[in-house]
């Protein structure tokens, strides 16, 4: 099956830095990539989906400029959290979308980002 | 817009016991629902998943149910372990191969 390596799996960061989560499809080519966000005991809610070649498209009250994603390939996506603050401080979880209609998304294993 | 609702939010049993988690959908055109265990600190997993053409879906301890005239959805867990213990997602499908998620419920198996 489709895998999606997501990483780093965790990553601590001071306040004011910026942070790069990647997500690599490792056996198939993904020209969309969905970004989650997800607060502890709560559900995914998407933040935005990236696309090969051209901008992403992002949920309404999603910060574009903090929250900068790329996808400069078609194996690789990335998200960037700039300027970090504490309350950025959350689980964020990549996955590519399903390959073919009625099937499943692929997750990445999510990274944990904690700002101080 | 679609809503997906999930009950109950927390559940615990003891070990091989049985564990049900029940979804709502709202969305007539949703025809695919998987369910998604996620453990501490990871991604989730497909465990099952079942589509509109099909009322019921069995894979060793794990079984899912559909009523699409109702829009219900479960999961059922049998001779429940310890592993078992995680998070479970139910999800329906939504335009743009996209998903809506339940709300999540923790199960938690007592040894």
């Amino acid at each position: 099956g489709a895998v999606v390596s997501q990483h780093p799996s965790w990553v601590i960061c001071k306040s004011g830095t910026s942070v790069k989560i990647e997500c690599r499809s490792l056996d198939f080519q993904a020209t969309t990539m969905f970004w989650y966000r997800q607060f502890p005991k709560q559900s995914l809610m998407l933040m935005a989906t990236s696309n090969e070649g051209s901008k992403a498209t992002y949920e309404q009250g999603v910060e574009k400029d903090k929250f900068l994603i790329n996808h400069a390939s078609l194996t690789l996506s990335t998200l960037t959290v700039t300027s970090a603050h504490p309350e950025d401080s959350s689980f964020y979880i990549c996955s590519a979308p399903p390959d073919r209609e009625r099937s499943p998304l692929h997750f990445g294993n999510g990274t944990r980002l904690t700002v101080t | 817009g679609e809503n997906v609702e999930q009950h109950p939010s927390t559940l615990s049993v003891q070990e091989g016991d049985s564990a049900v988690i029940k979804c709502t959908y709202s969305d007539s055109a949703s025809n695919y629902f998987p369910w998604y265990k996620q453990e501490l600190g990871k991604g989730p997993q497909l465990i099952i998943d079942i589509r509109s053409n099909v009322g019921e879906k069995k894979d060793q301890r794990i079984a899912v149910t559909l009523n699409k005239t109702a829009k219900h959805f479960s999961l059922h867990i049998t001779e429940t372990q310890p592993e078992d213990s995680a998070v479970y997602f139910c999800a329906a499908s939504a335009p743009g191969n996209q998903f809506y998620f339940g709300t999540g419920t923790s199960l938690t198996v007592i040894p």
